[in-house]
């Protein structure tokens, strides 16, 4: 089963904020789990990766992965104007697999960071 | 500059006229992929390559081809286009290390009458 689920949004909060975005999951197979960040009218770029369990830090972003509860978050502190757009957490089973085996995107939230 | 290029990036066009949507990387990546995106549904793999010549099946193939004679190439055929293959369609590479980093095109905007 392929089934990641996540919150459309649009999650809307004021410049400085911190975000948490959130996926969760059904297939334990799952070990890398990702976050690509989507601007309108580009293609995803890989924002955060993290293998198996723990946390992940790079700058104002933090990635978790709770591989028990089947659960995964992005967070951004000191949200900047810049952060908002489309936030897509993808994961699989394996880093060179194909198909079935590759990649399995959630559906997106919009992220709206207010000036 | 390590890019993946598609063309063209937007194309209206009319049901049943084949069209060839491009789609090229010049990072030497052994993986591509094409994906569709529409609203509500998120990102769907049509086919993918994992090498020269070795093509497959993604999620959403119905209505699609592809070929991947050279490395460096991999476009995205509609032999008969259809209103509900109007969608925003994005081309992707990944390296022989790790086919999850993949790197994405710029998306082509197609809308089928």
């Amino acid at each position: 089963q392929k089934e990641v689920e996540q919150d459309p949004g649009p999650l809307s909060v004021p410049e400085g904020a911190i975000v948490s975005l959130n996926c969760t999951y059904s297939n334990s197979a799952f070990q890398y789990f990702m976050w690509y960040r989507q601007y309108s009218r580009k293609g995803p770029e890989l924002l955060m990766y993290t293998y198996s369990s723990g946390n992940k830090e790079d700058g104002r972003f933090t990635a978790q992965v709770d591989k028990s509860s089947k659960y995964i978050s992005l967070f951004i502190r000191d949200s900047q104007p810049s952060d908002s757009a489309t936030y897509l957490c993808a994961m699989s089973a394996t880093r060179n697999g194909g198909g079935a085996d590759g990649l399995t995107f959630g559906k997106g939230t919009h992220l709206i960071i207010q000036p | 500059e390590a890019q993946v290029t598609q063309n063209p990036r937007y194309l209206i066009t009319v049901t049943g006229k084949k069209l060839t949507v491009t789609c090229s990387q010049n990072m030497n990546h052994e993986y591509m992929s094409w994906y569709r995106q529409d609203p509500g549904l998120g990102l769907r793999q049509i086919y993918y390559s994992m090498n020269v010549e070795v093509t497959d099946k993604g999620d959403v193939p119905e209505g699609y081809k592809v070929s991947r004679k050279e490395k460096r190439n991999f476009p995205l055929i509609l032999e008969s286009p259809s209103p509900n293959q109007t969608s925003l369609y994005f081309c992707a590479s990944a390296g022989t290390r790790d086919y999850n980093e993949q790197f994405f095109g710029p998306g082509t905007r197609l809308t089928v009458l």
